[in-house]
């Protein structure tokens, strides 16, 4: 298994730009979070989906981000407009389950000038 | 406010010693407790688990104990490997694990050779 896939895993764009991150979890998990991290907040929870639908997006930090489901292969992650502080690791992940553990992706890198 | 702490950002260890890295977390009703590994450039990956019916978990060269009382958690490396150099994230969750992951800011293990 070729793992979670993310894409793309560097993205440097400017102020106001629209950034769309991508995801693909493990075939056959039907669980999928997305993470952000950064030096000062660590790793946090923004959304994560069950069997494509939207559970919990109480992490998301503002109307600005939004996160999309459109089937079990793939998810999206969109910040519109982008602003510096957005800049950090986001990260996806996938599990089996609720109790299972999360498979993480090696993650995107988001520099926002 | 930190729910899971890992206090030491670094810790250095030599190859053949044992390795100990900590956490405390505040909140009571946390239950389920996760370490993950996280090399640069890629994902968090999942070490081991523990159940707070449990004090003790044992995997191969990894041990996590649980101090309910204390409310910290340590996981033990014996013998520590180079390999074993990466960040190590402490996670928390309530209701059995059946509820979002709370992670630590994260612990640098260094193991020279």
């Amino acid at each position: 298994d070729a793992g979670v896939i993310q894409s793309p895993r560097h993205e440097v764009t400017e102020m106001g730009q629209e950034v769309t991150l991508r995801c693909k979890p493990i075939s056959g998990h039907d669980y999928l979070f997305w993470y952000r991290q950064t030096m000062m907040r660590g790793l946090e929870l923004l959304i994560y989906f069950n069997n494509n639908v939207p559970i919990d997006d109480s992490g998301m930090p503002e109307d600005r981000f939004s996160a999309k489901m459109p089937n079990a292969s793939f998810s999206t992650l969109k910040i519109q407009p982008s602003e510096p502080r957005d800049s950090a690791v986001y990260f996806c992940a996938s599990s089996l389950g609720r109790r299972g553990a999360q498979y993480f992706g090696p993650g995107t890198r988001l520099t926002v000038t | 406010d930190q729910q899971v702490k890992q206090n030491s950002p670094s810790l250095s260890v030599q190859e053949g010693r044992i390795s100990i890295l900590n956490c405390d977390y505040t909140n009571s009703m946390f239950d389920y407790f996760l370490w993950y590994k996280k090399y640069p450039a890629e994902g968090p990956t999942f070490l081991i688990s523990i159940s707070s019916i449990k004090d003790k978990n044992e995997d191969g060269r990894f041990t996590v104990f649980l101090n309910k009382s204390a409310k910290h958690l340590s996981l033990h490396i014996v013998p520590s490997q180079p390999g074993d150099s990466a960040v190590y994230f402490c996670a928390a969750s309530v209701n059995s694990g059946y509820s979002t992951l709370t992670f630590g800011k994260g612990t640098m293990l260094l193991v020279s050779p």
